[in-house]
């Protein structure tokens, strides 16, 4: 069983839906998670940091961590073409201090006009 | 101010041979991070230098090691290439030490083993 599952899609939307990605975990010590978008042969960008439990709001994307069911998620509202990327979520594993991430497998999503 | 830079953009190499892959943190950064990603998979830690040293190693054999300069700058070796190490390898930094800092990746080198 992998650290870090995430269902590998893909997923295609209409301009304007709203996207809900999703990651589960089984290290129960995880306490930050983060979400990073790749475009096609680029590197990971960083979305969403948070820490712990609970919702992140930035834009059109909002961040959740449900730690009792191990289990995070992004969502994007009225998504664009522009969305359109692998989305991976991450997280950091004990000993925090060395930032080694795990990563999710990565969605991708295509947003069509 | 510039972000994480990798060289080179692209390598391809053949069974056997060694390659050096080359990083530069963003400005400020003193902890380098790679990561290999193989094609439709999320990247996989490889190891971590902070002050020169390896500070921790992910599941990956030997023939994969590292250096850290004094200025930070980092090289991944991958001796005795085989096909499977074809990938994207990824270079990421962040400030050392602080639980909370996050990484920030380069474009990656892409990596093609003939």
């Amino acid at each position: 069983q992998k650290e870090v599952e995430q269902d590998p899609g893909p997923l295609s939307v209409p301009e304007g839906a709203i996207v809900s990605l999703n990651c589960t975990y089984s290290n129960s010590a995880f306490q930050y998670f983060m979400w990073y978008r790749q475009y096609s042969r680029k590197g990971p960008e960083l979305l969403m940091y948070t820490y712990s439990s609970g919702n992140k709001e930035d834009g059109r994307f909002t961040a959740q961590v449900d730690k009792s069911s191990k289990y995070i998620s992004l969502f994007i509202r009225d998504s664009q073409p522009s969305d359109s990327a692998t989305y991976l979520c991450a997280m950091r594993a004990p000993p925090s201090n060395t930032g080694k991430l795990i990563f999710g497998q990565g969605t991708t999503l295509q947003v069509k006009p | 101010d510039a972000g994480v830079t990798q060289s080179p953009t692209h390598l391809i190499k053949t069974r056997g041979q060694q390659v050096t892959l080359r990083c530069s943190p963003k400005s400020g950064h003193d902890t380098v991070s790679w990561y290999q990603q193989a094609l439709g998979q999320g990247p996989q830690f490889i190891f971590q230098y902070y002050e020169e040293e390896e500070r921790q190693r992910g599941n990956f054999p030997d023939r994969f090691s590292g250096h850290q300069f004094p200025n930070y700058s980092s090289e991944l070796n991958v001796n005795a290439l085989l096909l499977g190490d074809s990938a994207l390898y990824l270079c990421a930094s962040r400030m050392g030490g602080g639980s909370t800092d996050t990484q920030y990746f380069g474009p990656g080198t892409r990596l093609t083993v003939l």
